[in-house]
Protein backbone atom coordinates (compact mmCIF):
# COMPACT_ATOMS: atom_id res chain seq x y z
CA UNK A 1 0.00 0.00 0.00
CA UNK A 2 1.13 3.61 -0.97
CA UNK A 3 2.14 4.90 2.57
CA UNK A 4 4.41 8.54 3.01
CA UNK A 5 6.21 8.73 6.07
CA UNK A 6 7.27 12.38 7.06
CA UNK A 7 10.16 13.53 9.36
CA UNK A 8 9.34 14.70 12.98
CA UNK A 9 8.30 17.92 14.23
CA UNK A 10 11.05 20.78 14.34
CA UNK A 11 11.36 24.26 16.12
CA UNK A 12 13.69 26.62 14.46
CA UNK A 13 14.75 30.19 15.30
CA UNK A 14 14.07 32.92 13.07
CA UNK A 15 16.41 33.09 9.91
CA UNK A 16 17.01 29.64 10.46
CA UNK A 17 15.61 26.78 8.01
CA UNK A 18 14.54 23.71 7.87
CA UNK A 19 14.48 20.39 5.85
CA UNK A 20 11.49 17.76 6.12
CA UNK A 21 11.74 14.60 4.61
CA UNK A 22 9.02 12.51 3.03
CA UNK A 23 9.63 8.45 2.65
CA UNK A 24 7.56 6.93 0.12
CA UNK A 25 6.67 2.98 -0.22
CA UNK A 26 4.19 0.79 -1.85
CA UNK A 27 4.95 2.54 -5.30
CA UNK A 28 7.42 3.54 -7.99
CA UNK A 29 8.88 6.54 -6.42
CA UNK A 30 10.43 7.86 -9.98
CA UNK A 31 6.65 7.57 -11.51
CA UNK A 32 4.87 10.28 -9.52
CA UNK A 33 5.31 14.04 -9.16
CA UNK A 34 5.67 15.18 -5.52
CA UNK A 35 4.29 17.85 -3.97
CA UNK A 36 4.68 19.77 -0.79
CA UNK A 37 1.48 21.68 1.19
CA UNK A 38 1.52 23.89 4.06
CA UNK A 39 -1.39 24.89 6.59
CA UNK A 40 -1.13 27.60 8.72
CA UNK A 41 -2.91 28.28 11.69
CA UNK A 42 -5.94 30.21 10.85
CA UNK A 43 -4.67 29.72 7.76
CA UNK A 44 -6.11 27.27 4.52
CA UNK A 45 -4.42 25.01 2.61
CA UNK A 46 -1.20 26.57 0.65
CA UNK A 47 0.61 25.15 -1.96
CA UNK A 48 4.29 25.45 -2.36
CA UNK A 49 5.77 23.26 -5.11
CA UNK A 50 6.35 20.19 -6.78
CA UNK A 51 9.29 18.01 -7.40
CA UNK A 52 9.55 15.27 -10.46
CA UNK A 53 11.55 12.44 -8.66
CA UNK A 54 12.45 10.99 -12.12
CA UNK A 55 14.66 14.21 -12.88
CA UNK A 56 14.79 16.36 -9.96
CA UNK A 57 12.65 19.03 -11.86
CA UNK A 58 10.85 21.55 -9.77
CA UNK A 59 8.22 24.43 -9.31
CA UNK A 60 7.28 26.53 -6.22
CA UNK A 61 4.63 29.11 -5.54
CA UNK A 62 6.34 32.22 -6.13
CA UNK A 63 6.21 33.58 -2.76
CA UNK A 64 8.41 30.77 -1.76
CA UNK A 65 10.84 31.28 -4.83
CA UNK A 66 14.12 31.58 -3.60
CA UNK A 67 13.20 30.42 -0.05
CA UNK A 68 12.40 26.94 -0.87
CA UNK A 69 14.62 24.24 -2.32
CA UNK A 70 12.96 20.44 -2.93
CA UNK A 71 15.30 17.89 -3.48
CA UNK A 72 15.48 13.74 -3.74
CA UNK A 73 16.87 10.87 -3.21
CA UNK A 74 15.63 8.19 -5.57
CA UNK A 75 17.88 5.23 -4.11
CA UNK A 76 15.84 5.79 -0.87
CA UNK A 77 12.45 6.96 -2.18
CA UNK A 78 12.80 10.07 -0.02
CA UNK A 79 11.81 13.88 -1.16
CA UNK A 80 13.07 16.67 0.62
CA UNK A 81 11.82 20.06 1.49
CA UNK A 82 14.41 22.89 2.32
CA UNK A 83 12.80 26.15 3.79
CA UNK A 84 15.41 28.78 4.53
CA UNK A 85 15.07 32.83 6.40
CA UNK A 86 12.25 31.38 8.42
CA UNK A 87 9.57 34.03 10.31
CA UNK A 88 6.75 33.69 12.61
CA UNK A 89 4.77 33.43 9.59
CA UNK A 90 6.44 30.32 8.37
CA UNK A 91 5.01 28.09 11.85
CA UNK A 92 2.57 25.62 9.99
CA UNK A 93 1.72 21.65 8.93
CA UNK A 94 4.48 20.82 6.00
CA UNK A 95 2.95 17.92 3.88
CA UNK A 96 4.13 16.21 1.10
CA UNK A 97 1.66 14.57 -1.45
CA UNK A 98 1.46 12.42 -4.10
CA UNK A 99 0.07 13.27 -7.58
CA UNK A 100 -2.31 10.98 -8.93
CA UNK A 101 -0.44 10.52 -12.12
CA UNK A 102 2.86 11.38 -13.78
CA UNK A 103 2.59 14.93 -14.78
CA UNK A 104 2.45 17.73 -11.76
CA UNK A 105 -0.96 18.01 -13.35
CA UNK A 106 -3.16 15.69 -11.80
CA UNK A 107 -4.95 15.88 -7.92
CA UNK A 108 -3.07 14.29 -4.77
CA UNK A 109 -4.39 11.30 -4.00
CA UNK A 110 -1.48 9.88 -1.05
CA UNK A 111 -0.71 12.04 1.87
CA UNK A 112 2.17 12.35 4.69
CA UNK A 113 0.68 12.87 8.29
CA UNK A 114 2.37 16.35 8.69
CA UNK A 115 5.08 17.50 9.94
CA UNK A 116 4.94 20.81 12.54
CA UNK A 117 7.40 23.27 11.52
CA UNK A 118 7.46 25.92 14.85
CA UNK A 119 9.43 29.06 14.42
CA UNK A 120 10.03 30.81 17.68
CA UNK A 121 12.56 32.83 19.43
CA UNK B 1 -1.56 32.72 -11.21
CA UNK B 2 -4.52 31.12 -11.28
CA UNK B 3 -6.83 32.70 -8.36
CA UNK B 4 -9.74 30.03 -6.85
CA UNK B 5 -12.50 32.07 -4.68
CA UNK B 6 -14.61 29.73 -2.62
CA UNK B 7 -18.00 30.39 -1.04
CA UNK B 8 -19.17 30.83 1.61
CA UNK B 9 -16.38 30.77 3.63
CA UNK B 10 -18.52 28.70 6.42
CA UNK B 11 -22.09 27.33 6.42
CA UNK B 12 -23.88 25.30 9.31
CA UNK B 13 -26.24 22.40 7.71
CA UNK B 14 -28.77 20.01 9.71
CA UNK B 15 -27.56 17.03 9.94
CA UNK B 16 -29.31 15.09 6.75
CA UNK B 17 -29.79 18.37 5.02
CA UNK B 18 -27.76 19.60 1.89
CA UNK B 19 -24.52 21.57 1.61
CA UNK B 20 -23.42 23.05 -0.95
CA UNK B 21 -20.13 24.56 -1.56
CA UNK B 22 -19.23 26.95 -4.55
CA UNK B 23 -15.51 27.75 -6.43
CA UNK B 24 -14.69 29.91 -8.97
CA UNK B 25 -11.55 30.09 -11.04
CA UNK B 26 -10.28 32.86 -12.35
CA UNK B 27 -9.66 31.76 -15.75
CA UNK B 28 -10.64 28.39 -17.39
CA UNK B 29 -9.57 24.97 -16.24
CA UNK B 30 -11.23 23.14 -18.91
CA UNK B 31 -8.54 21.44 -21.11
CA UNK B 32 -10.39 21.20 -24.76
CA UNK B 33 -8.15 18.83 -26.14
CA UNK B 34 -9.42 16.07 -23.69
CA UNK B 35 -12.64 17.96 -22.35
CA UNK B 36 -11.57 17.73 -18.62
CA UNK B 37 -11.44 20.38 -15.94
CA UNK B 38 -8.52 20.10 -14.21
CA UNK B 39 -10.51 20.35 -10.41
CA UNK B 40 -10.56 18.93 -7.49
CA UNK B 41 -11.81 18.54 -3.90
CA UNK B 42 -10.36 17.73 -0.78
CA UNK B 43 -11.93 17.45 2.76
CA UNK B 44 -9.58 18.08 5.43
CA UNK B 45 -10.65 16.81 9.31
CA UNK B 46 -8.66 18.77 12.55
CA UNK B 47 -4.91 17.03 12.93
CA UNK B 48 -5.24 15.12 9.76
CA UNK B 49 -3.95 15.45 6.09
CA UNK B 50 -6.48 16.26 3.48
CA UNK B 51 -8.08 13.70 1.97
CA UNK B 52 -9.25 13.64 -1.87
CA UNK B 53 -12.43 13.55 -2.76
CA UNK B 54 -13.45 14.68 -6.19
CA UNK B 55 -10.82 15.25 -9.64
CA UNK B 56 -11.87 15.96 -13.03
CA UNK B 57 -14.53 18.11 -11.27
CA UNK B 58 -16.97 15.32 -11.05
CA UNK B 59 -15.46 12.45 -10.29
CA UNK B 60 -15.34 10.56 -7.31
CA UNK B 61 -11.90 9.48 -5.70
CA UNK B 62 -12.66 5.32 -4.49
CA UNK B 63 -14.41 4.76 -1.19
CA UNK B 64 -15.82 8.28 -1.00
CA UNK B 65 -19.29 8.08 -0.26
CA UNK B 66 -21.78 9.01 -3.11
CA UNK B 67 -23.80 11.90 -0.89
CA UNK B 68 -20.81 13.80 -2.17
CA UNK B 69 -20.80 14.79 -6.14
CA UNK B 70 -18.66 17.67 -7.86
CA UNK B 71 -19.91 19.76 -10.95
CA UNK B 72 -19.24 22.37 -13.20
CA UNK B 73 -16.99 23.25 -15.58
CA UNK B 74 -14.74 26.25 -17.06
CA UNK B 75 -14.99 28.68 -14.44
CA UNK B 76 -17.44 27.67 -12.00
CA UNK B 77 -17.99 24.58 -9.78
CA UNK B 78 -19.71 23.10 -7.43
CA UNK B 79 -19.70 20.22 -4.12
CA UNK B 80 -22.76 19.16 -2.87
CA UNK B 81 -23.24 16.84 -0.11
CA UNK B 82 -26.56 15.34 -0.63
CA UNK B 83 -27.27 14.54 3.02
CA UNK B 84 -25.06 15.96 5.62
CA UNK B 85 -23.72 13.28 8.49
CA UNK B 86 -21.81 14.49 11.46
CA UNK B 87 -18.87 12.83 9.96
CA UNK B 88 -19.06 15.35 6.91
CA UNK B 89 -17.96 18.39 9.72
CA UNK B 90 -14.59 19.68 8.11
CA UNK B 91 -13.02 22.38 5.87
CA UNK B 92 -13.56 22.09 2.30
CA UNK B 93 -11.09 22.92 -0.29
CA UNK B 94 -10.54 23.37 -4.43
CA UNK B 95 -7.76 23.16 -6.05
CA UNK B 96 -6.99 23.84 -9.93
CA UNK B 97 -4.50 21.18 -11.27
CA UNK B 98 -4.67 22.69 -14.74
CA UNK B 99 -1.28 24.44 -14.36
CA UNK B 100 1.44 25.44 -12.45
CA UNK B 101 1.76 26.48 -9.91
CA UNK B 102 -1.52 24.79 -8.53
CA UNK B 103 -3.56 26.37 -6.32
CA UNK B 104 -5.93 26.25 -3.10
CA UNK B 105 -9.48 27.93 -2.80
CA UNK B 106 -9.25 29.46 0.40
CA UNK B 107 -11.52 27.16 2.33
CA UNK B 108 -15.55 26.48 3.44
CA UNK B 109 -15.85 25.09 6.83
CA UNK B 110 -18.85 22.75 7.58
CA UNK B 111 -20.18 22.55 10.38
CA UNK B 112 -24.08 20.90 11.95
CA UNK B 113 -26.93 23.31 12.79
Amino acid sequence: QVQLVQSGAEVKKPGASVKVSCKASGYTFTGYYMHWVRLAPGQGLEWMGWINPWNGATDSAQQFQGRVTMTRDTSISTAYMDLNSLTSDDTAVYYCARGEGPGYDWPSDYWGQGTLVTVSS
Amino acid sequence: DFVMTQSPDSLAVPLGARATINCKSGQSVLYSSNNKNYLAWYQQKPGQPPKLLIYWASTRESGVPDRFSGSGSGTDFTLTISSLQAEDVAVYYCQQYYTSPLTFGGGTKVEIK
